[in-house]
């Protein structure tokens, strides 16, 4: 079946440790997308890329870093510099139809800091 | 300024009743696209409708249906007949494109309750 798949579900960071979050997708989508959820509160765009080997900033992209070797992946590290990185973080990928948009989401990644 | 606005954090809903949820935007982008999530507790997301700006009809999806007032920015999403399994948390997105690169903000979403 076609999706994202983010992994892993569950992932522990300890002090000054870089980590990364996988994010696949066999959708063919071209654009893909990391937000950062913290609880009780809304989605927070991190990074987005609109095409292989390119990808911007989004609204607190600080202390994250991203790729887009592949179309399919999208993965996303979490730096040393990131002092709260505590959240859920999702994935998504998005299509435009002819009427339609769609975005799909990965079910996500909690980070925890040891 | 605030691009996604949901001004309710939390609602409690009788079974069986319609609820709107409310979501006004700001955008100077004259394409643009919004869009309803919702997240049960699992922490899933899971897309309900979309509306593209230039639509003329108001988007319909079996129970959800988005109220579409352009002039006003707004698009409250509507869902009729509440049922227990609508218990979540509600998101208002919008898709805007800004110098050929595409963004999505969400807005701070609305916890809703149905009660039995």
């Amino acid at each position: 079946d076609g999706g994202i798949t983010q992994s892993p579900k569950y992932l522990f960071r300890k002090e000054g440790q870089n980590v990364t979050l996988s994010c696949e997708q066999n959708l063919n989508h071209d654009a893909m997308y990391w937000y950062r959820q913290d609880p009780g509160q809304g989605l927070r765009l991190i990074y987005y890329s609109q095409i292989v080997n390119d990808f911007q900033k989004g609204d607190i992209a600080e202390g994250y870093s991203v790729s887009r070797e592949k179309k399919e992946s999208f993965p996303l590290t979490v730096t040393s510099a990131q002092k709260n990185p505590t959240a859920f973080y999702l994935c998504a990928s998005s299509i435009r139809e002819a009427t339609n948009e769609k975005l799909f989401f990965g079910s996500g990644t909690q980070l925890s800091v040891l | 300024a605030q691009k996604i606005t949901q001004t309710q954090p939390g609602m409690f809903v009788q079974e069986k009743e319609a609820v709107t949820l409310d979501c006004t935007y700001d955008t100077s982008d004259p394409s643009y696209g919004l869009f309803w999530y919702k997240q049960p507790s699992s922490g899933e997301m899971i897309f309900l409708i979309y509306q593209g700006s230039y639509d003329q009809q108001n988007a319909t999806e079996g129970r959800y249906s988005l109220n579409f007032q352009k002039a006003r920015k707004s698009a409250n999403l509507v869902i009729s007949a509440s049922q227990l399994g609508d218990s979540a948390m509600y998101f208002c997105a919008m898709r805007e494109r800004n110098f050929g690169n595409e963004k999505l903000t969400f807005g701070t979403g609305t916890r809703l309750t149905i009660i039995p």
